[in-house]
């Protein structure tokens, strides 16, 4: 496909339990960016992957969360011990550059959390 | 503290009518983009305004920069059933980096048939 994919779309657990969010951008794309989304709410930042740079991990809630990227494709989220305060729409986005302010960010369709 | 605010946070409104949503702060930015995003869905990109004072339309979405970079408006005329979603903005307030891009909580429009 020619888009972002996220995997699962759907996920829900139990309080306690860890979760791995998938994430593959579109093919060449060198940004990509990480978000939260809670009911009613605006997206909020979590972290952002440049190239071969040190990843902006400034919008991470907490220690529970964490994320790698291998090169400039597949990226994983991860939440260990999760909260119900985790529950959300996760959402990934990738930009052809990234360090331009212009750059459009194209998003995925984004993995819905229910921590019972 | 909500960095980027907009209002209203719901609109019905009945097809053909007309329409405008706001985006304020009392922070500058150096640009700001508006989003449309449907429900199961990610956010799509409408516009991305960089000048103060800059008019960008889009069919018959009109969106305005405040001169001083701290607000923005999103016009719709002749509203059609296909506009309803939630529409975000999101400012940028560093040159060079796109990496902390600031939502709002967005503004939910339904138009009705």
């Amino acid at each position: 496909g020619a888009g972002v994919s996220q995997s699962p779309s759907n996920k829900v657990t139990e309080k306690g339990k860890d979760v791995e969010l998938r994430c593959d951008p579109i093919s060449g794309h060198t940004a990509l960016y990480w978000y939260r989304q809670r009911l009613g709410q605006g997206l909020e930042f979590l972290i952002y992957f440049q190239g071969n740079s040190a990843p902006d991990k400034s919008g991470l809630p907490s220690d529970r969360f964490s994320a790698e990227r291998t090169g400039e494709s597949v990226s994983t989220l991860t939440i260990q011990r999760t909260q119900q305060e985790d529950s959300a729409v996760y959402l990934c986005a990738s930009s052809p550059q990234g360090f331009r302010f212009t750059d459009t960010q194209y998003f995925g369709p984004g993995t819905r959390l229910t921590v019972l | 503290t909500q960095l980027l605010e907009q209002s209203p946070q719901f609109l019905s409104i009945q097809e053909g009518e007309n329409l405008t949503v706001y985006c304020n702060s009392s922070s500058v930015f150096s640009s700001l983009q508006w989003y449309r995003q449907e429900p199961g869905e990610g956010p799509v990109l409408l516009v991305t305004v960089v000048t103060g004072g800059e008019v960008k339309k889009l069919k018959r979405l009109t969106f305005q920069f405040g001169d001083a970079r701290k607000d923005s408006s999103l016009h719709i005329t002749a509203a059609q059933p296909g506009d309803t979603g939630l529409y975000l903005c999101a400012g940028t307030k560093q040159r060079g980096s796109q990496g902390n891009l600031i939502f709002g909580k967005g503004t939910k429009l339904s138009v009705k048939p």
